[in-house]
């Protein structure tokens, strides 16, 4: 079956602009994840919802950044404002029902903010 | 916090040439350690979750084996499909997020 899908796959911005990113994940999968990987590390992680709900957003870093899953699949992660530094790889996850279930990855979305 | 540190940040094997990848982490009660592998421009793909010191699995040419303290990847006879990034996380317990390490760049030469 289908895997887990994001668009755009590269995204360029001007500093102080909004952008939206978006997650398909795997259909049937209630845990979703968004990470966000600058080059020669690891992915760090942002939110994670299970169902509709965000049950963790501790890693988001700032106000700038928000993400919905109004109806339990489909999730968009926001960014107001953006900064430079924004700039990186932000990869979706999603597992079948809890956080310690499998992840499959999407291939992310590249961010670059001019 | 809980911390995963990966050494070597990057090795280069020759094919045929077996050696170990090593994953440190400091987590207050483990809830699982994952090991992804991951491609240039593709997001990681799961290959291992270990939930236990003793806890051994293999997949082909790879084994993961975990201890209190770390995790080792060995890869025996690689070939230079076995090129990649491999990435090592864990998860605590009571917690959702998982803490990923900056990974090891693994280069295999014919």
């Amino acid at each position: 079956g289908a895997g887990v899908s994001q668009t755009p796959s590269n995204k360029v911005t001007e500093k102080g602009k909004y952008v939206e990113l978006r997650c398909d994940p795997i259909s049937g999968h209630t845990a979703l994840y968004w990470y966000r990987q600058s080059l020669g590390q690891g992915p760090e992680f942002l939110i994670y919802f299970q169902g509709t709900g965000a049950a963790d957003d501790s890693g988001l870093p700032n106000d700038r950044f928000f993400a919905v899953r109004p109806e339990g699949s489909v999730s968009t992660l926001k960014i107001q404002r953006t900064e430079r530094g924004d700039s990186a790889v932000y990869l979706c996850a999603s597992s079948l029902t809890e956080a310690t279930d499998t992840q499959y990855f999407g291939p992310g979305t590249r961010l670059t903010v001019l | 916090e809980d911390q995963v540190t990966q050494s070597p940040e990057a090795l280069r094997l020759q094919e045929g040439e077996s050696s170990s990848l090593n994953c440190s982490y400091t987590v207050s009660g483990l809830r699982g350690l994952f090991w992804y592998r991951q491609d240039p421009g593709k997001g990681p793909e799961f290959l291992f979750t270990l939930y236990s010191a003793g806890e051994e699995k293999e997949k082909e040419r790879l084994k993961a084996t975990l201890t209190k303290k770390e995790s080792f990847l060995h890869i025996t006879a690689p070939k230079p499909e076995d090129s990649a990034t491999y990435l090592c996380a864990v998860q605590g317990v009571g917690f959702n997020k998982f803490y990923f390490g900056s990974g090891t760049k693994l280069n295999v030469k014919p």
